[in-house]
């Protein structure tokens, strides 16, 4: 299986600060022939479901607000909140699907604010 | 509106059996791919099932390979997880959840359940 890791752990940012979450996959989640990286980035509230904020590592989710916005390629993956609001409180999961079936999820990134 | 209502979640013995259920509206349920998600207490996001959207191919995590069997019935819009020799570590919120519709096929999910809880305790 794909391992998933995130970092860090716990990340507290001051409002309107930006948060940078970093998420790296044992082995490459690029397709080549597709020209796609097989990542999503997920947003889970306390007492809620997770949400679906990215897919193909940068692609946002309808509905999703610009300030969040996903980056990188192979096996290094970056989510940032740019100008964090107080409605950003949460966890954060990023989630590979290149090994489809197989899917799995980094360990999760803990977003509070300063 | 998509919605995704899981039921049968209950305190079940070790080595016990479950069945859940997820009634799917506000979307063409045949159409799509289907998963479930679960979530210990205080723990992150393990996937556990998806099924084909016709039902003919069904792929599980190595943890509940041979114990569990997931199956959807598209007449009724319901996905199911048949759960057998529960164990403690088993204990976890399940949510089912729909495959975005993308192409090429992508296994990330747009519309999640509320979830419910199967504890495995005796």
């Amino acid at each position: 299986d794909i391992v998933m890791t995130q970092s860090p752990d716990f990340l507290a940012v001051s409002l309107g600060e930006r948060a940078t979450i970093n998420c790296k996959s044992s082995q490459s989640v690029f397709y080549s022939s597709h020209n796609k990286n097989y990542l999503a980035w997920y947003q889970q509230k306390s007492g809620q479901p997770p949400k679906l904020l990215i897919f193909w590592a940068s692609i946002r989710e309808s509905g999703v607000p610009d300030r969040f916005s996903g980056s990188g390629s192979g096996t290094d993956f970056t989510l940032t909140i740019d100008s964090l609001q107080a409605e950003d409180v949460a966890v954060y999961y990023c989630q590979q699907y290149y090994s489809t079936p197989a899917l799995t999820f980094g360990g999760g990134t803990k977003v509070e604010i300063k | 509106e998509v919605q995704l209502l899981e039921s049968g979640g209950d305190l079940v013995q070790p080595g016990g059996s479950l069945r859940l259920s997820c009634a799917a509206s506000g979307f063409t349920f045949t159409t799509y791919d289907m998963s479930w998600v679960r979530q210990a207490p205080g723990k992150g996001l393990e996937w556990v099932s998806t099924i084909s959207a016709g039902g003919s191919n069904t792929y599980y995590a190595d943890s509940v390979k041979g114990r569990f069997t997931v199956s959807r019935d598209n007449s009724k819009n319901t996905l199911y997880l048949q759960m057998n020799s529960l164990r403690a570590e088993d204990t976890a919120v399940y949510y089912c959840a729909k495959s975005l519709a993308c192409r090429p096929s992508c296994h990330s999910f747009d519309y999640w359940g509320q979830g419910t809880l199967v504890t495995v305790s005796s």
